[in-house]
């Protein structure tokens, strides 16, 4: 069974500090990884989609790969209050079938 | 473009009765997902289409079902409803499906109790 793990958290980091967010996947077969930004009520936002070796980069956000060792992250650079969310991390194999997510990590940029 | 929609935003259910969930996009998206959410907790996949006439189960399909008519629709059905089944429920879609830069495209979910 695929599995996606995340620090729960909370994350707390200062405005204008970067903000470090982690995530390993058990599927070795996994093609693409996904980062997804979720306020509080609301649905999934794409951040950020990364699928070959390597960093990433969009703006203040930077997504990383390592696929030997099945680890991705994301780095949110000068950080606002307005990035305090939940980060979902999330992969896909190669078929028809839907994203697996992790549980989340909940961000907080304190003013 | 709305994008894509669900109906209703809340519902309370009493146990063993059924309901309907709405999901519908204007993307002309051929790839179409429901997932649901529990309290802190990731998304789980319960069901997805890859297009009019074809699904398919996911991670948690146990209590639903679902049939995709045409292009746009999705509707996901909840029989004999359960305490269990209290969660936030996410549609999504997506052009392609199994391709490395396929993004999902999320509605803006339903809220449902069970009691």
């Amino acid at each position: 069974q695929k599995e996606v793990e995340q620090n729960s958290g909370p994350l707390s980091v200062p405005e204008g500090a970067i903000a470090s967010l982690n995530c390993t996947y058990s599927d070795r077969g996994s093609q693409s990884f996904f980062w997804y930004r979720q306020y509080s009520g609301k649905s999934p936002e794409l951040i950020m989609f990364i699928y070959s070796n390597g960093d990433k980069e969009d703006g203040r956000f930077t997504a990383q790969l390592n696929k030997a060792s099945q680890y991705v992250s994301l780095l949110i650079r000068d950080s606002q209050p307005s990035d305090s969310a939940t980060y979902l991390c999330a992969v896909r194999g190669g078929g028809a079938d839907g994203l697996t997510f992790g549980k989340g990590t909940h961000l907080i940029i304190q003013p | 473009n709305a994008g894509v929609t669900q109906t209703p935003k809340f519902r309370i259910l009493k146990i063993g009765q059924s309901m309907t969930l709405q999901c519908t996009q204007d993307m002309n998206h051929n790839y179409m997902y429901w997932y649901r959410q529990d309290p802190g907790m990731g998304l789980k996949l319960i069901y997805y289409s890859v297009g009019a006439g074809i699904t398919d189960k996911g991670e948690v399909p146990n209590g639903y079902n679902v049939s995709r008519s045409t292009t746009e629709d999705f509707p996901l059905r909840l029989e004999l409803a359960a305490p269990s089944q209290t969660s936030v429920y996410f549609c999504a879609s997506s052009y392609h499906g199994g391709g490395v830069l396929d993004t999902q495209y999320f509605g803006p979910g339903t809220r449902l109790t069970v009691l």
